[in-house]
């Protein structure tokens, strides 16, 4: 198993590009989730997934659009980036929701000039 | 709602020393409560989680927890830290609402 991976692991966007962060899990987990973490901050919530076709917002969902077609991946999408949107960007799945050990991709290092 | 306190931003302790890092959480219902541990450049790892029943819960690498409803607290202890301990640790609360809310972290330094 790979478990979680993402990519790319380092990105450099200009203000108002778009792009999309890719999240894929092999483990047959329902419930994904967006994480981005800044210093201070800790780990914030940005969108999460109980199952393919479902999703809902975290902590911080602005400027952030995700999909769930699969079961597998989970992509997160920036449409017009920010320089607040600089930060280090976590996904993560799990069994379920609540209660589940979290599994955690290694992270994409997000830098908007 | 559901939040997490750590108030203890940075710690330094000496190798060999206890340690206890301090977790409040707020939640409406019973909640599940984990600790999780990230290495510099790394990805964060699950060290305990408390789910039910005996409030102090064994974990990896040595350390446990003990979950205080009264005190609404769920803090992490170890006997005898490692110069491998030093860590960014995490405590986290989730639930019925599907959401796993983070704390703000603390950083342990471990000196020789």
């Amino acid at each position: 198993n790979a478990g979680v991976t993402q990519t790319p692991k380092f990105q450099v966007l200009k203000t108002g590009q778009s792009m999309t962060l890719q999240c894929a899990q092999d483990m047959n987990h329902e419930y994904m989730s967006w994480y981005r973490q800044d210093p201070g901050m800790g780990l914030r919530l940005i969108h999460y997934s109980v199952g393919a076709g479902i999703t809902d917002q975290g902590e911080v969902p602005n400027g952030y659009n995700v999909s769930r077609s699969t079961t597998e991946d989970f992509p997160l999408r920036l449409l017009s980036a920010a320089p607040s949107q600089t930060s280090v960007y976590f996904c993560a799945s799990s069994l379920g929701a609540g209660g589940y050990e979290q599994y955690f991709g290694p992270g994409t290092r997000l830098t908007v000039t | 709602a559901q939040s997490v306190t750590q108030p203890d931003i940075h710690i330094t302790v000496s190798e060999g020393a206890s340690l206890e890092l301090r977790c409040n959480y707020s939640y409406g219902a019973t909640p599940y409560l984990f600790w999780y541990v990230q290495s510099p450049g790394q990805g964060l790892q699950l060290l305990l989680k408390y789910f039910s029943g005996d409030t102090l819960v064994q974990g990896i690498k040595g350390f446990e927890a003990e979950f205080k409803r009264s005190q609404s607290s769920f803090n992490l202890r170890k006997p005898s830290v490692h110069w491998s301990d030093a860590a960014e640790y995490f405590c986290a609360v989730g639930g019925a609402t599907n959401k796993l809310i983070f704390g703000t972290g603390t950083l342990l330094a471990v000196q020789p």
